[in-house]
């Protein structure tokens, strides 16, 4: 069956500080993988998708997140964080006619 | 370029009565059709999807129905609302099951 992890329910940094947000799947076949913001009481926004080719995937708002097989991974990190990254983050992969999320990240911004 | 509706943004029912929220889709045709809800202080929770007209799969037992009487509609139902039904309900659509783009939420406060 797939599924996804996400490790750390919470986050918090510092602004400026580097965003590391962790993301574990498990799939019988090659994985197609997401990367989606939530604000406020708004829907889903997408951040990035992994298809195939190149594992270092660039998305909006100077995110970025590497796939890496080996590892069951697919990471989000951004170097420096800025007040307005404060969200929850969901990583996703896709199964049969539907999307498996992770149960979300919470990232607090510390002034 | 697609666009996707989701009314009412808020709504406050009391516990016994009906609900209807409604999601329509435009400029796609053939769009994959998903609802979801989101618990305080929880994940994502698919409800329901449909791949078609009329076709809608339920994911998890619950006292919600959903339905598709049109291509680009997809409405979310009960007869009579339980507390537990308070939370905040996304939809989403997909073009052949791949990238999902969300709604803005209804948030549904059963008192």
């Amino acid at each position: 069956a797939q599924s996804v992890t996400q490790l750390g329910s919470h986050v918090s940094v510092s602004e400026g500080a580097l965003v590391l947000l962790r993301c574990n799947y498990s799939s019988s076949v090659p994985p197609y993988l997401f990367w989606y913001v939530q604000y406020p009481n708004q829907g889903l926004q997408l951040l990035l998708k992994y298809t195939t080719g190149a594992t270092l995937v660039k998305g909006i708002n100077g995110f970025e997140a590497e796939f890496k097989k080996s590892e069951t991974s697919f990471h989000l990190t951004k170097p420096s964080a800025h007040m307005s990254d404060a969200a929850e983050y969901f990583c996703a992969l896709q199964g049969a006619q539907k999307l498996v999320f992770g149960q979300g990240t919470r990232l607090t911004i510390n002034p | 370029s697609q666009t996707i509706h989701q009314w009412p943004a808020t709504l406050v029912q009391p516990v016994g009565s009906p609900l209807s929220l409604e999601c329509t889709v435009e400029g796609t045709s053939n769009p994959n059709l998903y609802w979801y809800r989101q618990a305080a202080g929880r994940g994502l929770q698919l409800l329901f999807y449909s791949v078609g007209i009329g076709q809608i799969s339920s994911e998890v037992p619950q006292n919600l129905s959903a339905s598709r009487p049109q291509d680009r509609q997809f409405i979310l139902s009960s007869k009579k609302l339980l507390l537990s039904d308070s939370g905040f309900y996304l939809c989403a659509w997909s073009a052949l099951g791949n990238i999902q783009y969300f709604g803005a939420g209804t948030r549904l406060s059963v008192l």
